[in-house]
């Protein structure tokens, strides 16, 4: 099966300018999370969507990240406007939730440089 | 407050040897917990999940115990290889909403 698909792989932007990530889930994937990983660190994540609604995005920074999942298949992460802060790989994955349990598919990631 | 840590420092061994990674959790119960591999560039890739009721879970030459009194899981490459070079990331799952809270990873290196 095809996997979790993201784009762009990398980005370099300036500060106080906006950019958008997307992501495609693995077909059937109800769970659909954005993380955040800052290099040497584990992933955090930012907003977990199930199907189109929103299940937890207490650790986005909403002031500056929007998520959006409509019809509850890819998804969009945006910054605006970016920070120094930001540079980081933005990870998007997805699972099925089989009995419960959240294996997670992960993409490449989005490697983000704000200068 | 909640933490989870795993070994901060990089592991290194010899090819063929075992190779044991600690992952320990504070102020969690989790009903499981995950070890995820991470090579550069790319994003983790799931290896084993052990629910809190199971003490052991083998997958060819991996292995992961729970020990949910210590609040500690072991993860285990017995015949090591360079190719089994990476991060291994630990996963528990809190709350109910299944999110999964990430420790930082154990980097490990694996000498021929």
């Amino acid at each position: 099966e095809a996997g979790v698909a993201q784009s762009p792989r990398y980005k370099i932007i300036e500060k106080r300018q906006s950019v958008a990530f997307w992501c495609n889930p693995i077909s059937g994937h109800a769970t659909l999370y954005w993380y955040q990983q800052i290099l040497g660190q584990g992933p955090k994540l930012l907003i977990q969507f199930q199907n189109n609604g929103v299940v937890d995005d207490s650790q986005l920074p909403k002031d500056r990240f929007s998520a959006e999942r409509l019809k509850g298949v890819d998804s969009t992460l945006k910054i605006q406007p970016a920070k120094l802060e930001d540079s980081a790989v933005y990870l998007c994955a997805s699972s099925l939730e089989r009995d419960g349990y959240n294996e997670q598919f992960f993409g490449p990631g989005t490697r983000l440089t704000v200068l | 407050s909640q933490k989870i840590e795993q070994n901060s420092e990089a592991l290194n061994i010899q090819e063929g040897k075992t190779a044991t990674l600690t992952c320990n959790y504070t102020n969690y119960s989790p009903a499981y917990l995950q070890w995820y591999r991470q090579d550069p560039g790319r994003g983790p890739v799931f290896l084993l999940l052990i629910r809190e009721n199971e003490k052991e879970k083998r997958k060819e030459r991996l292995k992961v115990t729970f020990d949910t009194t210590l609040k500690q899981s072991l993860f285990h490459i017995t015949a090591s290889q360079p190719a089994d070079s990476a991060t291994y990331l630990c996963a528990l799952n809190a709350g109910n909403n299944r999110k999964l809270i990430w420790g930082l990873g154990t980097s490990l290196a694996v000498n021929p």
